[in-house]
């Protein structure tokens, strides 16, 4: 079975601080997303990668950035945390012709900044 | 607005019935998927239809999709308990769009 990994299910960070939410996926994927999920807004993509070393900005990127050293691991870092960015984080990773195949998400990051 | 938006937002229903969950979109599409989550959990893929195909079943699943509404429906037939999740269907072009979800609470 494929299998996403997130590595935090809570997390309590402080205004200002430096945030970074790791997704790892063990199928040898092409394509990660990075999603965050808000009452009423459902997902809206903040950022996404079809091969190591690319990025591409989704409809949300303001206020984050990522990082996708390695195929399996797709990292999504915020750089001076605000409580706007408050949300539930979702991870997702599909195989090559991405918008063909279906996703696979991990468990997802409940994120709260104070 | 969200570029997939189901219908209605919330759904109750008696285990045993059926639940219909209806989403619109706006612009051309390849696919059309829908998802489970489960409370506070990630999404789970249930179904995949083609933008040339009009009907597809998986189990109790029953989707259909009609391009020229762009509309696509979702059934679950003889519902249980554990069929409460919030539902979304996302689209995709270039990049996966979802919408806002439905609710659905199965009563025991």
């Amino acid at each position: 079975d494929v299998k996403v990994t997130q590595s935090s299910r809570y997390l309590v960070k402080r205004t200002g601080e430096k945030v970074f939410l790791e997704c790892v996926q063990d199928m040898d994927h092409e394509n990660m997303f990075w999603y965050r999920q808000d009452p009423g807004l459902g997902l809206r993509l903040i950022y996404f990668s079809y091969d190591v070393k690319m990025k591409e900005k989704g409809d949300i990127p303001e206020g984050y950035s990522v990082s996708r050293e390695k195929k399996e691991r797709f990292s999504l870092i915020l750089e001076s945390a605000s409580t706007n960015q408050t949300s539930m984080y979702l991870c997702a990773s599909s195989p090559p012709d991405g918008t063909y195949n279906e996703q696979f998400f991990g468990p997802g990051t409940r994120l709260t900044v104070l | 607005s969200q570029q997939g938006e189901e219908d209605p937002q919330a759904l109750s229903i008696q285990e045993g019935e059926n639940a219909t969950m209806n989403c619109s979109y706006k612009t051309s599409i390849n696919n059309l998927q829908w998802y489970r989550q489960n409370s506070g959990r990630g999404l789970v893929h249930l179904i995949l239809i083609r933008s040339n195909e009009r009907e597809k079943h998986s189990g109790r699943l029953r989707v259909t999709l009609d391009t020229s509404k762009k509309s696509s429906s979702l059934l679950i037939t003889a519902s249980r308990a554990a069929d409460t999740a919030s539902y979304f269907c996302a689209t995709s072009d270039y990049k996966y769009i979802f919408g806002t979800g439905t609710r659905l609470k199965v009563l025991a």
